[in-house]
């Protein structure tokens, strides 16, 4: 079956630090998200990407950045991790670029101490 | 622009009781519609959605939902709660025809069924 899959889920890092959020599908799909899950805000959308070399900034991207050198993949990179990107992120994927259904994967929960 | 406000970020039903989860729109243009569930630890997943065909959606799990334009809302109802209901949900909003970069999720209702 086709799926969507974060690394790691848990990862407990220090301020200042570069930290990488692995996402993969296999959906075979061109349009990839990056959300962050907080109390209180329910899903904000950091970076996205409509296909290979496409990348576009969502509504939180300050401090966040993403490659998209494959269609499979979509890393989220923290250049400097702060306390405030303390978060769970979650990836996503879609069929197409209308707003349609979004398959998501399980999240990757970020502590930055 | 649009927004969405989901009404109560708990609720609390015992089980065989009706649930009613709320969702209100705000949109400038006619809208897609659209519930979520997420089941804990796990990432979201599609509940049911309306873009534009018939006003009362039918999703997974006996779920569904009612376009009500003069009201805006788009309330998620289930005559009979199950223990396995206990979850998240997220209504989410977004222009027909936008790309998926403009969906707008709301703040999440938290279902809690009681024996």
């Amino acid at each position: 079956d086709a799926e969507i899959t974060q690394s790691p889920r848990h990862k407990i890092t220090e301020t200042g630090r570069q930290v990488t959020l692995a996402c993969h599908q296999t959906w075979n799909h061109n349009n990839m998200f990056w959300y962050r899950q907080d109390l209180g805000h329910g899903l904000r959308l950091i970076h996205y990407s409509y296909g290979v070399q496409d990348t576009n900034k969502g509504e939180v991207s300050d401090g966040y950045s993403v490659s998209r050198s494959n269609t499979e993949d979509l890393p989220l990179t923290l250049e400097s991790a702060a306390s405030s990107q303390t978060s769970v992120y979650f990836c996503a994927s879609s069929p197409t670029t209308v707003t349609g259904e979004l398959f998501f994967g399980e999240g990757s929960r970020l502590t930055v101490l | 622009a649009q927004s969405v406000t989901q009404l109560g970020s708990h609720v609390s039903v015992s089980e065989g009781a009706l649930v009613l989860l709320r969702c209100n729109y705000s949109s400038s243009v006619p809208p897609y519609l659209f519930w979520y569930v997420q089941y804990p630890n796990q990432g979201l997943q599609l509940l049911l959605k309306y873009t534009s065909a018939a006003t009362l959606v039918k999703g997974i799990n006996g779920f569904e939902a009612e376009f009500k334009k003069s009201e805006t809302s788009f309330h998620l109802t289930k005559p009979s709660a199950h223990m396995s209901d206990a979850a998240e949900y997220f209504c989410a909003v977004s222009a027909q025809g936008a790309s998926t970069d403009k969906l707008i999720f709301g703040t999440g209702t938290r279902l809690q069924v009681f024996p």
